[in-house]
């Protein structure tokens, strides 16, 4: 069962466009949504966090906005830059189970020179 | 450096091999994760620890067996490994007081098994 998911699976974007990925949750319980980027032949490593008590975050060029009522989120890469060519996660956990993290199912971006 | 540090990074396997992959933290972390990453599905949890000597079943345990008999080591095992286990296995581990901010990948194991 696909707790998180995310959409789009790819998605390209001219350079100084916006990137948009969007996730979606199920379980109430989740109170932690972060982002991962991860690069070929690389682990995801963190890039921004949000809580359910904002409903936007906002870290240079990345931005989380948080619909906790429709129990969506996505991130926003405004300027995007062709450095930023990656695989993006979705993820979310709650304060229970040892706050395991579950995944969306990865979204490729690729920015276009 | 301080990190996750996976081994092998490849591996071609025969149906049927067994096999062990080895994650190794010097961050002195106590919980570890192991995830699989296959397209179009993310990573899912095969199985984690949260501290020496104890092991738990996370969302896909079968085929796979696990020990973390170190604090800096958690091991990964197939004991018959099937075409259905050709894979990304990324190691993860984190402090237990950082909560869910703290996770810390390593780089990866493809392994493929024909």
């Amino acid at each position: 069962q696909q707790q998180v998911k995310q959409s789009p699976q790819s998605l390209i974007v001219q350079k100084g466009g916006i990137s948009i990925i969007n996730c979606a949750y199920e379980n109430t319980a989740f109170d932690y949504f972060p982002w991962y980027q991860q690069f070929p032949g690389k682990g995801p490593a963190l890039l921004i966090a949000i809580r359910p008590d904002v409903s936007e975050k906002k870290e240079g060029r990345f931005t989380i906005s948080f619909n906790k009522s429709a129990k969506q989120f996505s991130l926003h890469i405004m300027d995007s830059q062709p450095g930023d060519s990656a695989t993006y996660f979705c993820a979310a956990s709650s304060n229970t189970g040892f706050q395991k993290l579950v995944f969306g199912t990865g979204t490729r971006l690729l920015v276009s020179p | 450096n301080a990190g996750v540090t996976q081994t092998p990074k490849f591996r071609v396997l025969k149906t049927g091999q067994s096999m062990t992959l080895l994650c190794a933290q010097d961050m002195n972390h106590e919980y570890m994760y192991w995830y699989r990453q296959d397209p179009g599905m993310g990573l899912r949890l095969i199985h984690y620890s949260v501290g020496e000597g104890t092991t738990a079943k996370g969302e896909v345990p079968d085929g796979y067996n696990v020990s973390r008999l170190k604090k800096q080591n958690f091991l990964l095992g197939l004991e018959s490994a099937a075409p259905s286990q050709t894979s990304v296995y990324f190691c993860a581990s984190r402090p237990r007081d950082r909560g869910r901010t703290g996770y810390t990948f390593g780089s990866g194991t493809r392994l493929t098994v024909v």
